[in-house]
């Protein structure tokens, strides 16, 4: 069966420095990984996506993100923080048809 | 990418009213899902729905709870039927091309307040 795990609830970063948001991932097979952000009051946004082609997955928005199959991870980063990147952010793992939810990652960017 | 649109945006029910959310989008798709958000939560999977064929439930929700319909390729219909306090929420609904894999598109939710 195929889990993901967020290891991290609330991330507060300043502005102009790095982002990390952990995912961990549990699958049988080579699965597809992917991080949406959502903004307050609005929908779900593809950030990026990982589906078993480059294992350094770039973005938009300047985030990327790095397959590691040997860890099981997924984290996503981004080299400096901007206000706007406020919001929730999600990992997915896909499962036999259908989507796996983290419980996401509020990134809060202080001033 | 598709472009996806949902109505209401918003709404306010009175409880044991039911509620029909739409889900439009600008080219044909093979699935289309609908996920329920409760406050301060991630999104769950309500169910699937390929055109021509009955949706496709997971646990925890019933048909006659949440009737969707699924008439052509580009809409489909969510019905929150007898609402109660506890169905305040966002749905959303996605599109996918139905290989298992692929990127899925989000609407951009109705936000459900019953009272």
């Amino acid at each position: 069966a195929q889990s993901v795990t967020q290891l991290d609830s609330h991330v507060s970063v300043s502005e102009g420095t790095p982002v990390l948001l952990r995912c961990n991932y549990s699958s049988s097979y080579s699965p597809s990984l992917f991080w949406y952000v959502q903004h307050p009051n609005k929908g779900l946004q593809l950030l990026l996506k990982y589906t078993s082609a480059a294992t350094l997955v770039k973005g938009i928005n300047g985030f990327e993100a790095e397959f590691k199959k040997s860890e099981t991870s997924f984290h996503l980063t981004k080299p400096s923080a901007h206000m706007s990147d406020a919001a929730e952010y999600f990992c997915v793992v896909t499962g036999t048809y259908k989507y796996i939810f983290g419980t996401g990652t509020r990134l809060k960017v202080l001033a | 990418s598709a472009v996806i649109s949902q109505k209401p945006s918003r709404d306010i029910c009175q409880r044991g009213t039911s509620l029909t959310i739409q889900c439009q989008v600008d080219s044909q798709v093979t699935m289309m899902f609908w996920y329920r958000q409760q406050p301060g939560q991630s999104l769950t999977l309500i169910a699937t729905a390929n055109q021509g064929s009955e949706a496709t439930y997971e646990s925890g929700f019933v048909i006659d709870k949440f009737p969707i319909s699924r008439p052509n390729l580009t809409f489909s219909t969510l019905t929150v039927s007898n609402m109660s306090p506890e169905d305040s929420s966002i749905y959303l609904c996605s599109v996918g091309t139905g290989t298992g894999q692929e990127t899925q598109y989000f609407g951009p939710g109705t936000r459900l307040l019953v009272l």
